[in-house]
């Protein structure tokens, strides 16, 4: 699976809308752009993922850029609760089933 | 709602006891897997399973071994615990394989052995 770089934290207004870069740069065709979160002391909560198109659900909308080098992850209207670790994960078919390379994240802090 | 479920979520063991950890989920999904994650480290595989039946050896296995009687069940079991194996454990679940299907974890189980 191709690496990822995201920052390392931002901070984030309560009610404004948070947008957490990633870099994958050397993602290949048939690799997804996953997002999960992971609130202090509980398990990955999975967000979005998207391979080629922007992509939204209830939770966030996930712009993917068109060379597919980078995708921002966009919380339209954080709250204290959105307050997390997000992680940025590409998945491809190599490795074995389930492997998912979590790296350090972006620690995400919204403030009233 | 149910989604993934762990029993228990906390637990003390003294080195050398055994003990299961239980994951139940109710998504009729085909694969499930057991993670350990330890600070720095990220999620590690420890085994998985592909089917009722079918168990596979992840990333650290050694220590672990697991059982999927049930398409609804995957146990994870320690059979003489270390104090190396204090870790938090997640369980998942996807539809099928492939990077188009989605992981859902559990919330986790701490275990503590001393």
């Amino acid at each position: 699976d191709a690496k990822t770089t995201q920052p390392t934290s931002m901070d984030c207004a309560e009610g404004r809308a948070a947008n957490l870069p990633c870099n994958h740069s050397t993602i290949s065709g048939n690799e997804y752009a996953y997002w999960y979160r992971q609130i202090h002391s509980q398990g990955p909560q999975y967000i979005i993922h998207g391979l080629k198109n922007n992509e939204t659900n209830e939770m966030a909308s996930l712009i993917i850029t068109e060379d597919r080098k980078s995708s921002t992850l966009i919380l339209p209207h954080a709250t204290l609760r959105d307050t997390a670790v997000y992680y940025c994960i590409v998945r491809g078919y190599g490795g074995s089933q389930g492997n998912l390379i979590f790296g350090k994240g972006t620690k995400l802090s919204v403030k009233p | 709602n149910a989604g993934v479920t762990q029993t228990p979520k906390f637990r003390v063991l003294k080195t050398g006891q055994s003990m299961t950890l239980l994951c139940a989920q109710d998504m009729n999904h085909e694969y499930m897997y057991w993670y350990r994650q330890d600070p720095g480290m990220g999620l590690r595989l420890i085994h998985y399973s592909v089917g009722e039946g079918t168990t596979a050896k992840g990333e650290v296995p050694d220590g672990y071994n697991v059982s999927r009687l049930k398409k609804q069940n995957f146990l994870l079991g320690l059979e003489s615990a270390a104090p190396s194996q204090t870790s938090v454990y997640f369980c998942a679940s996807s539809y099928g394989a492939g990077p188009g299907n989605t992981i859902y974890f559990g919330e986790g189980s701490w275990l503590t052995v001393v």
